[in-house]
């Protein structure tokens, strides 16, 4: 692995469905992101983790869960998917902790929901 | 209330000079990030400004007045493979991002 992976990279899921998108990565980065973006916005933060063991919520946490067992893996599990999570997903990571953090970012999983 | 702004979109000619603006208003401010996405891509960094001024690297430049709200990506010698969105990512007092929509730059040639 290189950098930071995610899966699948693509998915169409009915509603009401359970789904977790996995994303991992090999940079022994502390924090990891989840983002959402949609066409016209800004990419939102879904959850975010700055250090293994420990998650916060973001801009836009309702209808997702994240968990952070150790410091490679951050699935986001969508627990009863509905239409307006259609979206493409963006997992990031960075070393965490100042203002030179930069993040970088997986491939994106793009979800539609029907 | 936090807020982000820029043009949605900008044309420029292959071999030209591109500025792209960003007012921004956040809670607090540590810095502030400029990505490039092309479509269909994840965001990938392009430069980091915490200082008032110009950062220059290569072709691409990105300046910083942190008593205006304000910066731009200043791009020159343009290529066609610079086609992408440019975002504009200033952290708020937490350290986290807050993205603007970004500015779809089309180049023709």
């Amino acid at each position: 692995i290189a950098g930071i992976t995610q899966a699948p990279t693509s998915q169409i899921l009915a509603a009401g469905r359970r789904m977790t998108l996995r994303c991992t990565q090999d940079m022994r980065h502390n924090a990891m992101y989840w983002y959402r973006q949609d066409l016209g916005l800004g990419l939102r933060l879904i959850h975010y983790s700055n250090t293994a063991g420990t998650t916060g919520k973001g801009e836009v946490p309702d209808g997702y869960s994240v968990s952070r067992a150790n410091t490679d893996d951050f699935p986001l599990t969508l627990a009863s998917a509905v239409p307006s999570q259609t979206s493409v997903y963006f997992c990031a990571s960075s070393l965490g902790g100042g203002s030179t953090d930069t993040q970088y970012f997986g491939p994106g999983t793009r979800l539609t929901v029907l | 209330g936090q807020n982000i702004d820029q043009p949605t979109e900008m044309t420029a000619t292959e071999g030209a000079i591109v500025q792209i603006n960003c007012t921004y208003q956040t809670s607090g401010f540590n810095g502030l990030f400029w990505y490039q996405q092309h479509a269909g891509e994840a965001p990938t960094f392009l430069s980091y400004n915490v200082l008032d001024g110009l950062e220059e690297k290569g072709r691409f430049s990105s300046f910083l007045s942190r008593s205006k709200g304000y910066s731009y990506l200043l791009l020159k010698e343009l290529q066609m493979k610079d086609s992408a969105s440019y975002l504009c990512a200033p952290q708020d007092s937490n350290y986290q991002l807050i993205w603007g929509a970004g500015t779809k730059l089309i180049i023709k040639p």
